[in-house]
């Protein structure tokens, strides 16, 4: 089992809906979890991190946590054509003690808004 | 100017020869980190450094090997490069928090014919 799942996709939306992201990890020790969004060609950049169970909402964004079934998803509200990218899942495997931070990657699920 | 900055942008070479990709950061992070990333398996990590004396093997370190020349550069060496080692190649750094965010260069893309 890989430690970070997702679905790769495509995952085709239209525009104004909501786009759900879903990934799922192995780890049970893991801490934080991070959500990056790569447009194609481009390097990665962080759009949500979370850390604790519940919600947490930044803009149209929401990611939610749920440690006791070790899955992390994203929510994109009123999604939009530049919304369109490959979005990937990252969680800290890295040992608390030393505050590190290992980052282990899903493969990534591609978005596609259509207009 | 890009905080994290990577050369060369796109490497083409043949398989044998030796290849060194640079990483600078402007950012003053400590930690600093290579990925490569293939289609369809997303990120992995190939070393780490958490400061210029320490340096640690990630997940697919084998056939790689890295220099942290001072904080703010980090160099990724292919000794004898093989095909199975094109890929898209990206350099990254954070702070020393465990819930610090990483921030990529702008990758190298390389290809060994």
């Amino acid at each position: 089992q890989k430690e970070v799942e997702q679905n790769s996709g495509p995952l085709s939306v239209p525009e104004g809906a909501i786009a759900s992201l879903n990934c799922t990890y192995s780890d049970r020790v893991s801490q934080s979890f991070f959500w990056y969004r790569q447009y194609s060609g481009k390097s990665p950049e962080l759009i949500m991190s979370i850390y604790s169970n519940g919600d947490k909402e930044d803009g149209r964004f929401t990611a939610q946590l749920n440690k006791a079934s070790q899955y992390v998803s994203l929510l994109i509200r009123d999604s939009q054509p530049s919304d369109s990218a490959t979005y990937l899942c990252a969680v800290n495997i890295g040992p608390i003690i030393q505050g590190a931070q290992k980052l282990v990657f899903g493969q990534g699920t591609r978005l596609t808004i259509n207009p | 100017d890009a905080d994290v900055t990577q050369t060369p942008r796109n490497r083409i070479t043949k398989t044998g020869k030796r290849i060194m990709l640079e990483c600078s950061q402007t950012k003053g992070h400590d930690r600093m980190y290579w990925y490569r990333q293939d289609p369809g398996l997303g990120l992995r990590l190939i070393y780490y450094s958490f400061d210029v004396k320490d340096i640690n093997k990630g997940e697919i370190s084998d056939g790689y090997s890295v220099s942290r020349q001072a904080q703010a550069k980090f160099s990724l060496s292919l000794e004898s490069a093989i095909p199975n080692q094109t890929a898209l190649y990206f350099c990254a750094t954070s702070g020393t928090g465990s819930t610090d965010t990483q921030y990529f260069g702008p990758g190298t893309r390389l290809t060994v014919l």
